[in-house]
């Protein structure tokens, strides 16, 4: 049974430090996996898709890697700005079924 | 282009009512898919849509639970009898799987709150 953790639960920095946020996954064999975004009392932004074929994907400040034989995902944000402050989601997608399984998030927050 | 949209965005019941979610997913997006979060926990599949095939109600908690799609397009999530342990955000995703791209795009979500 896919499972999907994420590292840490909550995270705090200053503004424009780069920071890490890490996803780990059970079952390396995925379709593909997602990272979203969440506001508050708002719905799922998408930010990045990878491909189970791929190893990285870019857009803006925002880079996730993708390592399926260890299991694990990371996004990368650099140069953080307050309103980068939300819940980050990493969700994958098995590789027989369609639907995401999720981790529980982490919740970012950037102090100006 | 327009959006997910989900309706009502909130929605307040009490224990035992019956309540309808109503989702339009983005025009020409094949499948579509159901998922609740729960206060505290994680985003949880219910129930997924795609073109003419049977549903994948496999993430359905109970019977009271139920959901269906007319014309390949809105979908509609019927809770039965509900009870506190329903409250939660319901989110409604669709993707257009037919060109491959698997990416699931998000609606607002619908608060329910059963008292």
């Amino acid at each position: 049974k896919q499972e999907v953790t994420q590292i840490p639960a909550a995270l705090s920095v200053p503004e424009g430090e780069n920071l890490v946020l890490n996803c780990s996954f059970t079952d390396s064999a995925i379709y593909n996996l997602q990272w979203f975004r969440q506001d508050p009392g708002k719905g799922l932004t998408s930010l990045l898709l990878i491909q189970s074929s791929q190893r990285e994907q870019t857009s803006g400040r925002l880079n996730a890697s993708l390592d399926k034989s260890s299991g694990r995902s990371t996004l990368y944000i650099a140069a953080s700005q307050p309103g980068d402050s939300a819940t980050y989601l990493c969700a994958v997608r098995g590789g027989n079924n369609r639907k995401l399984i999720w981790g529980l998030g982490t919740s970012l927050a950037v102090n100006p | 282009g327009a959006g997910v949209s989900q309706s009502p965005s909130n929605k307040v019941t009490e224990k035992g009512k019956d309540v309808e979610l109503r989702c339009d997913p983005i025009s020409g997006h094949t499948a579509l898919y159901w998922y609740r979060q729960s206060l505290g926990q994680g985003l949880e599949f219910l129930i997924y849509f795609q073109g003419n095939s049977a549903p994948d109600k496999s993430g359905l908690p109970s019977d009271r639970f139920s959901a269906e799609r007319t014309g390949g397009s809105v979908s509609t999530l019927t809770i039965q009898r509900t009870q506190q342990e329903d409250s939660a955000v319901y989110l409604c995703a669709s993707s257009d799987r037919d060109r491959g791209n698997h990416e699931q795009y998000f609606g607002p979500g619908t608060r329910l709150t059963v008292t």
